[in-house]
């Protein structure tokens, strides 16, 4: 069974930092990795997708890695904001499967 | 760009009530999901649908049941609802073509049960 992980909890910065947000999986068959966005009672956003094939997504100040082998993705977000304080969810879709499972999360909390 | 609709926004029920709970997917999505999401929780899956057969099943008690129609809209029916239903429930759709499976979430039905 797929079990996906994410370290820290929370995590509160001072705004202009870089910091990385760690995800890891238990199975390493996955098809794809999301990393997710959100905010206090509302939906997800989805920020970066990568395929099992990929080792890296970026968007703007999100670079997203993908490490398979080792069952490890890292969200690395440069340039931090105080916009940028939110839950970040990591989350996983195994091959054959269409359903994710998600991390518990990562609370972020920019300060200014 | 439109997105994911869902109705309502907020629900409050007693126990043993029934909900319907509605998705509109993003035109020319062909998957929908649903997710329960409990306070300070993460997302759970439910079940999904591709092309208006279940595609996926999660853990969806038997007391829910759900439905994809043929306008793509999906229905989560919940009956002799609990207290421990009271979450946030999210649709989200996707394409199923390989390398546009990017889910796109809706903002949620609020469920309360009294």
């Amino acid at each position: 069974k797929q079990e996906v992980t994410q370290i820290p909890a929370a995590l509160s910065v001072p705004e202009g930092e870089n910091l990385v947000l760690n995800c890891s999986f238990t199975d390493s068959a996955i098809y794809n990795l999301q990393w997710f966005r959100q905010d206090p009672g509302k939906g997800l956003t989805s920020l970066l997708l990568i395929q099992s094939s990929q080792r890296e997504q970026t968007s703007g100040r999100l670079n997203a890695s993908l490490d398979k082998s080792s069952g490890r993705s890292t969200l690395y977000i440069a340039a931090s904001q105080p916009g940028d304080s939110a839950t970040y969810l990591c989350a996983v879709r195994d091959g054959g499967a269409q359903k994710l499972v998600f991390g518990q999360g990562t609370r972020l909390t920019i300060n200014p | 760009a439109a997105g994911v609709i869902q109705s309502p926004r907020h629900l409050i029920k007693e126990k043993r009530e029934t909900a319907t709970l509605k998705c509109y997917p993003i035109p020319r999505h062909d998957t929908v999901y649903w997710y329960q999401q409990g306070p300070g929780q993460d997302p759970q899956f439910l079940i999904s649908f591709y092309e208006k057969m279940q595609s996926d099943k999660g853990s969806i008690p038997d007391r829910f049941s759900a439905q994809q129609f043929s306008d793509y809209h999906s229905e989560l029916n919940m009956s002799s609802l609990e207290l421990g239903d009271s979450a946030l429930y999210f649709c989200a759709s996707s394409l199923a073509e390989a390398g546009h499976e990017k889910l796109f979430f809706g903002s949620g039905t609020q469920l309360s049960v009294l």
